[in-house]
């Protein structure tokens, strides 16, 4: 099974920087994702990583550790629109679906 | 038209009615899946089906069941809706190397009264 940890809410201030934790314990591994979903529409995807490291996209970076179960996500000069939930998923060894953690919601103040 | 539609956006119901709800892709992706959302709770899995003939019940399979009518089509029924159903639903499509993640459908709210 998959144990996935995020926190529940996070408060940051326009143009600053927030950095978004996810812990995960799992049986078996083979990539996590990262996905931003505003309130009451769909998620949609922003990072995948695979390998241990910083992966970098636009204003919006995540890395991962396999070692340590640790992911985060980095998001830079915040803007208010960044007002969203931010869902990460581990994608177990083939033949699996993705299991999702609960979820942080940001919020951008001005 | 979006990659993958859901039919309903909106539904209430009465429990112990029967209802489903559909779920079609363009994507041509072989493997869909059916999520529900609740307040505090994330997105958990319902069914999975990674080919047509591929059906796998998820971790909170109880009280649903689904059809694979076609690789475009993943449906998801309730067979006697009950008010602990309330919530957003979710399908998503992914290729089979499930590395660029999941496409979502739109979602449909359903509230069991």
């Amino acid at each position: 099974g998959q144990n996935i940890d995020q926190p529940t809410e996070m408060t940051a201030t326009e143009g600053a920087i927030v950095q978004i934790n996810c812990t995960y314990q799992t049986s078996g591994f083979n990539g996590l994702f990262w996905y931003q979903q505003h309130a009451g529409e769909a998620p949609t995807f922003l990072s995948y990583n695979v390998l241990d490291g910083l992966e970098e996209k636009g204003r919006f970076s995540s890395f991962l550790s396999r070692s340590k179960g640790y992911s985060y996500l980095l998001l830079k000069e915040l803007q208010m629109k960044d007002s969203a939930s931010y869902l990460c998923a581990v994608k177990p060894n083939s033949g699996y679906a993705l299991n999702f953690g609960k979820g942080t919601s940001l919020l951008v103040t001005p | 038209d979006a990659d993958v539609t859901q039919t309903p956006r909106n539904r209430i119901t009465k429990t112990g009615k029967r209802i489903m709800l559909e779920c079609s892709q363009t994507k041509g992706h072989d493997r869909m899946y059916w999520y529900r959302q609740d307040p505090g709770l994330g997105l958990r899995l319902i069914y999975y089906s990674f080919d047509v003939k591929d059906i796998n019940k998820g971790e909170i399979s109880d009280g649903y069941s689904v059809s694979r009518q076609a690789q475009a089509k993943f449906s998801l029924s309730l067979e006697s809706a009950i008010p602990n159903q309330t919530a957003l639903y979710f399908c998503a499509t992914s290729d089979s190397t499930g590395v660029a993640g999941y496409t979502f459908g739109s979602g449909t709210r359903l509230t069991v009264v």
